[in-house]
């Protein structure tokens, strides 16, 4: 089973700064790997898939980036939206298509 | 618009079984697949299967393969994922999403790309 390990645990930044989230996978996964994004309540949303390609509706501050087992989601520039948990998952090899533990933006 | 809506919650007793439904609209229903994610209280996200709506093929996290069943009924556009032999471990909300599937070599869509609101179940004494 591929294990994702997303660092940090928790990053606090303020509105209009840049965010950097980082999902580093136990094996290559090649570019098969998404990012989610969870406000409190409410159910995922996809944003990134194959590692860099925007969900339908996402906003361009969001970019994807990486391969093999080492990825990143980046946030241009925070909105007070984006405070939220965020999620890395693989479908390299499946069963399981594991998620990470995620990574909550917090406002700083 | 593409919607899945989810039955409500339910409350079971340990070693009952559960049957949630997803119901969809707004989509192809057979052109796709249907995945279910879990989130206990305080959790992370947990994959738990997928299934093809096309041709009926599934797949099961391994931990859960034996108590779990997943369907789809094209006449009506449903998802259900059935869990069986539940213990207090199996409590959360239960999520259906829509998902891609391969058809000739081919990725029809993205994964995960609109999700259910989500279903709590609870498994208490």
């Amino acid at each position: 089973e591929i294990v994702l390990t997303q660092s940090p645990a928790t990053l606090s930044l303020s509105p209009g700064e840049r965010a950097t989230l980082s999902c580093r996978a136990s094996q290559n996964v090649s570019s098969y790997l998404a990012w989610y994004q969870q406000r409190p309540g409410q159910a995922p949303r996809l944003l990134i898939y194959d590692t860099s390609n925007r969900a339908t509706g996402i906003p361009a501050r969001f970019s994807g980036s990486g391969s093999g087992t080492d990825f990143t989601l980046t946030i241009s520039s925070l909105e007070p939206e984006d405070f939220a948990l965020y999620y890395c998952q693989q479908r390299a090899t499946w069963p399981p298509a594991t998620f990470g533990q995620g990574t909550k933006l917090e406002i700083k | 618009q593409v919607q899945l809506v989810q039955s409500g919650a339910e409350v079971k007793k340990p070693g009952a079984s559960v049957k949630v439904s997803c119901k969809t609209s707004g989509y192809t229903f057979i052109n796709y697949g249907i995945s279910w994610v879990r989130q206990a209280p305080g959790q992370g996200l947990e994959w738990m299967g997928w299934i093809s709506v096309y041709n009926g093929n599934t797949k099961y996290a391994q931990k859960l393969q034996d108590r779990v069943t997943m369907t789809t009924d094209t006449s009506t556009t449903t998802a259900y994922m059935e869990v069986r032999s539940l213990t207090s471990d199996d409590t959360a909300v239960y999520y259906c999403a829509r998902d891609s599937i391969t058809i000739f070599g081919v990725v029809t869509s993205p994964p995960l790309d609109n999700w259910g609101q989500g279903t709590l179940v609870t498994v208490s004494s």
